[in-house]
C-alpha cells in the first residue's frame, strides 16, 4: 500500500459538464475525507465518511456535489453542472477512527473553462 | 467555531538561521494540533502532532493553551526545509474535520 491515491490527477472540463473523482484510501483506514483547496488557501473540509456512512457535510458542499463510499473502501466525488468557481484542487485523506492524523492523497486538480 | 490563523504568508531565512512559523487557534474545547508540510510537487504530508511531542526533521512545536498557539520551530534551517507549511486543528468529539490555516511559505536561502 503506497498511501492514498486519487484519480484522475488533472481534469479539464467545460462549464455545465459533470465530473467524477475517485479516491482510494489507505486500506485499513475506516475514515475518508474530502477537502477542497484554492490558490492561497489551506484545504477546506467538504465531507467525511466512516466506513460507508457519510457523517458530516460542510455548507461548502452545494447540492451539485455528491459523495459516496458504497462499500466502505474507495469513494467518489461527483460535481454536476460544473461552474468556473469549482476550479480547485480536490484532496482526499484517510485515517483510522480516533487516531486523529489524516493522510492525504496527491489531489485532483479541476479546471472548469 | 474553530479557526486557525497563520499570520505570515512568507518567511525567508538563510541556511543555519533559526525558524519560527507562527500558528494561533480558536476553539472552545481541547483541540489536537498538527503541522503539515508540502514540498514542491509533492502531496501534503504530516510533519508532527502535538500529542506526540516528537522532533521531526529537527522541528518541534509546543501547544500553549494560554496563548492558544502552536508555533513550529527549528534552531538551524536547512535548504531542504523550503516548503509550504500548514497548521491544522482537529476538533474533539463528533467533529472530525481538520481546519487549516492559510499556510506559510518557508524559503531557506544558501
Amino acid at each position: 500500500d503506497t498511501g492514498v491515491s486519487q484519480d484522475p490527477r488533472h481534469k479539464i472540463t467545460k462549464r455545465g459538464q459533470n465530473v467524477t473523482f475517485r479516491c482510494d484510501p489507505i486500506s485499513e483506514h475506516n475514515r475518508l475525507y474530502w477537502y477542497r483547496q484554492t490558490l492561497g488557501q489551506g484545504p477546506e473540509f467538504l465531507t467525511y465518511f466512516q466506513n460507508e456512512a457519510q457523517l458530516e457535510k460542510s455548507r461548502l458542499l452545494s447540492d451539485r456535489f455528491s459523495a459516496e463510499r458504497p462499500k466502505g473502501s474507495f469513494s467518489t466525488l461527483e460535481i454536476q453542472r460544473t461552474e468556473q468557481g469549482d476550479s480547485a484542487m480536490y484532496l482526499c485523506a484517510s485515517s483510522l477512527a480516533l487516531a486523529g492524523a489524516q493522510f492525504f492523497g496527491p489531489g485532483t486538480r479541476l479546471t472548469v473553462l | 467555531a474553530q479557526r486557525v490563523t497563520q499570520p505570515e504568508k512568507l518567511l525567508s531565512v538563510f541556511k543555519g538561521a533559526p525558524v519560527e512559523l507562527k500558528c494561533n487557534y480558536s476553539y472552545s474545547g481541547s483541540p489536537e494540533l498538527f503541522w503539515y508540510v508540502q514540498y514542491s510537487r509533492q502531496r501534503l504530508q504530516l510533519l508532527l502532532r502535538h500529542i506526540s511531542r516528537e522532533s521531526i526533521k529537527g522541528f518541534t512545536a509546543d501547544l500553549n493553551k494560554g496563548e492558544t498557539s502552536f508555533h513550529l520551530k527549528k534552531p538551524f534551517a536547512q535548504e531542504e526545509d523550503s516548503a509550504m507549511y500548514y497548521c491544522a486543528l482537529l476538533g474533539t468529539g463528533a467533529n472530525s474535520k481538520l481546519t487549516f490555516g492559510k499556510g506559510i511559505t518557508l524559503s531557506v536561502r544558501p
